[in-house]
């Protein structure tokens, strides 16, 4: 079985600071692991993926996140927010021969102007 | 191109009433799936489509929800004898078969509402 976790429900930056949302991962197989952003009243978009290839993974908006094994993480940052981050974020885990997504609980970003 | 509808977008309906929730996958996805969505909850897994079978239904909370997609590509989720837990957003998502980590594509969901 495998599992998310993601810390903070709710995380406030400055614009221009530092975006930081945690997630720490639990699975008995190698998984995949994704981000997704929800913007009010939408659907999910995926904003990156990591599929065992590389462990820094590169997204959409200028989001990345590394896959760190012995620390089970998969934390996702941007160097400089802005206001159109505001948005709630999913961590979600896939097992490798299992179609299904899990996700966890997110984390609404607030931009502070 | 188009991507995943769902209609309606918004459903209110009176506990104890059945009621049916449509999703139009993207042209040519063959894999579908079906996820409900709590207030200040991730989405959660119902049931995943392979073709016109489901290949995984494990997530379905019960016998009242049931899902179909005769012909491949359009599916329903019916919910009989609705609950006021029943309320939700349920989204629908689909991607293409064959590779675990494609991405799925997910609609903007149906918010359902059981008084």
């Amino acid at each position: 079985a495998q599992s998310v976790t993601q810390l903070g429900s709710h995380v406030s930056v400055s614009e221009g600071a530092l975006v930081l949302l945690r997630c720490n991962y639990s699975s008995s197989v190698p998984p995949y692991l994704f981000w997704y952003v929800q913007y009010p009243n939408q659907g999910l978009q995926l904003l990156l993926k990591y599929t065992s290839a590389a462990t820094l993974v590169k997204g959409i908006n200028g989001f990345e996140a590394e896959f760190k094994k012995s620390e089970t993480s998969f934390h996702l940052t941007k160097p400089s927010a802005h206001m159109s981050d505001a948005a709630e974020y999913f961590c979600a885990v896939r097992a490798f021969g299992n179609e299904k997504l899990t996700f966890g609980t997110g984390t609404r970003l607030t931009i502070i102007p | 191109g188009a991507g995943v509808s769902q209609t309606p977008s918004n459903k209110v309906t009176e506990k104890g009433k059945y009621v049916e929730l449509r999703c139009d996958p993207i042209s040519g996805h063959t894999a579908l799936y079906w996820y409900r969505q709590s207030l200040g909850q991730g989405p959660e897994f119902l049931i995943y489509f392979q073709g016109t079978g489901a290949a995984d239904d494990s997530g379905l909370p019960n016998d009242r929800f049931f899902a179909v997609r005769p012909e491949g590509s359009v599916s329903t989720l019916k919910i009989q004898r609705t609950e006021r837990g029943d309320s939700a957003v349920y989204l629908c998502a689909s991607s293409q078969a064959g590779v675990t980590y494609n991405e799925q594509f997910f609609g903007p969901g149906t918010r359902l509402t059981v008084l």
